[in-house]
């Protein structure tokens, strides 16, 4: 198995809601990311858990939260959005944090009304 | 300067034309060198990783890497309506560092 998952492709939501977005690969890869993407501009990282223990958090807002139950497995935590953090959400992964070849999944559109 | 610089583009190439994409970086740290392409409305899909100086191949794509110009570029040859998507350019420093994506060029294959 050569991809990665990510559920839900499209979600819509209110500022008050919360919700989750969940990744899944099973290629053994032991480092697991979350970035951000807006239109016209590069993946924006969120997010790096490397071996399930986070690594790097880029300053993002408590109101996302990262979670990894087990090494296949990334969740993004979702609460009181904003409108503007409506994007794509990509998660990605590799076989370890030093190595730059990332898998990406097909992401999640998210919408935040 | 920026980390990573890229011409957005967008490039626009005939078909079986050779199509050149560049990126410059600034630092010097940097070791690993990724190509990623992106189809509009979908994900990053790496097409090449190269870590040392002169080029590589695969397929219809060369990579190429001048670390002493801190340049890497990419050519794709026989360019195809198929290749025309956004080419990220992402370097990567040693160690445990976070690899940074360029704007990328938005290349068009022209029938």
């Amino acid at each position: 198995d050569t991809e990665v998952t990510q559920t839900p492709k499209h979600l819509v939501m209110g500022m008050t809601n919360k919700k989750s977005l969940k990744c899944e690969q099973h290629m053994g890869h032991r480092a697991m990311y979350w970035y951000k993407q807006k239109a016209k501009k590069p993946p924006e990282l969120m997010f790096v858990y490397s071996y399930e223990k986070l690594s790097i958090n880029e300053s993002v807002p408590s109101r996302f939260s990262p979670e990894c139950p087990n090494s296949s497995l990334l969740n993004l935590h979702l609460h009181a959005l904003q409108p503007e953090d409506s994007a794509l959400y990509l998660c990605a992964s590799s076989q370890d944090r030093t190595l730059g070849e990332q898998f990406f999944g097909p992401g999640t559109r998210l919408t935040v009304l | 300067q920026k980390e990573v610089e890229q011409n957005s583009g967008p490039l626009s190439v005939p078909e079986g034309a050779i199509a050149s994409l560049n990126c410059t970086y600034s630092d010097r740290g940097s070791q690993s060198f990724f190509w990623y392409r992106q189809y509009s409305g979908k994900s990053p899909e790496l097409i090449m990783s190269i870590y040392s100086n002169g080029d590589k191949e695969d397929g219809r794509f060369t990579a190429q890497l001048n670390k002493a110009s801190q340049y890497v570029s990419l050519l794709i040859r026989d360019s195809q309506p198929s290749d025309s998507a956004t080419y990220l350019c992402a370097p990567k420093a040693g160690g445990y560092q976070k690899v940074t994506f360029g704007i990328g060029t938005k290349l068009q294959v022209i029938p």
